[in-house]
């Protein structure tokens, strides 16, 4: 079955004890991205990712690192987590750039910054 | 700067009431529209898009949209909802030969059985 995954699903943790969300996709896709959302924000774009190895700056970048070595794979690392990155996140991928292209969510990682 | 409008945030309509949902758009150059759902405790999914041709586009589950540049908008529309339509709706948009989403705030929509 064609999809995303993210794990974890839900997370608790505190303020500056790293963390990394992992976000896969079975589909070949070439762009992946990250997401928060945030109520009355909408959905709001953290990085992404034109192929292995190329990442760039979304829209809100500061606080957060990612890589991407592998095609499948895009992890979303917190290196020191605050309260204000209190979200729900989603992993995106797309087979090529998003421009009239669909992209394909994950399920979401809700996460909670004491 | 470039950004997507939403209308309205929250709408409440009746089982066999039609839908508008509005949407604006400031961005330079030629755009993709898209328009995503969101299901209760599900993920977005895509409802229908916009790259070029017609533009009256048809969506799954009945949902239609209508991209009018001169206006920048792509509102969608349902001629009767249904109680399993409610959802959260996000418009989203790139420009032609980008990688950058824009979506909007998103607007929550319940719909009385």
């Amino acid at each position: 079955e064609a999809q995303v995954t993210q794990n974890p699903r839900y997370l608790i943790t505190v303020t500056g004890k790293k963390l990394t969300v992992t976000c896969s996709q079975n589909m070949n896709h070439e762009y992946m991205s990250w997401y928060r959302q945030d109520p009355g924000l909408g959905l709001r774009q953290i990085y992404y990712s034109m192929n292995v190895e190329v990442t760039d700056k979304g829209d809100v970048p500061e606080g957060y690192k990612v890589s991407r070595k592998e095609k499948r794979n895009f992890p979303l690392i917190l290196e020191s987590p605050s309260p204000n990155q209190t979200s729900l996140y989603f992993c995106a991928s797309t087979r090529r750039a998003p421009a009239g292209d669909t992209q394909y969510f994950g399920p979401g990682t809700r996460l909670t910054v004491l | 700067a470039q950004s997507v409008s939403q209308h309205n945030h929250h709408v409440i309509l009746s089982e066999a009431a039609s839908l508008e949902l509005g949407c604006n758009y400031s961005y330079g150059g030629t755009v993709n529209l898209f328009w995503y759902v969101q299901y209760p405790g599900q993920h977005l999914q895509l409802l229908l898009k916009y790259f070029s041709g017609d533009p009256l586009v048809k969506g799954i589950k009945g949902f239609e949209a209508e991209f009018i540049k001169s206006k920048f908008s792509f509102n969608l529309r349902k001629p009767s909802v249904q109680w399993s339509d409610t959802a959260e709706y996000f418009c989203a948009v790139t420009n032609t030969g980008g990688f950058k989403t824009i979506f909007g705030a998103g607007t929550r929509l319940f719909v009385k059985a």
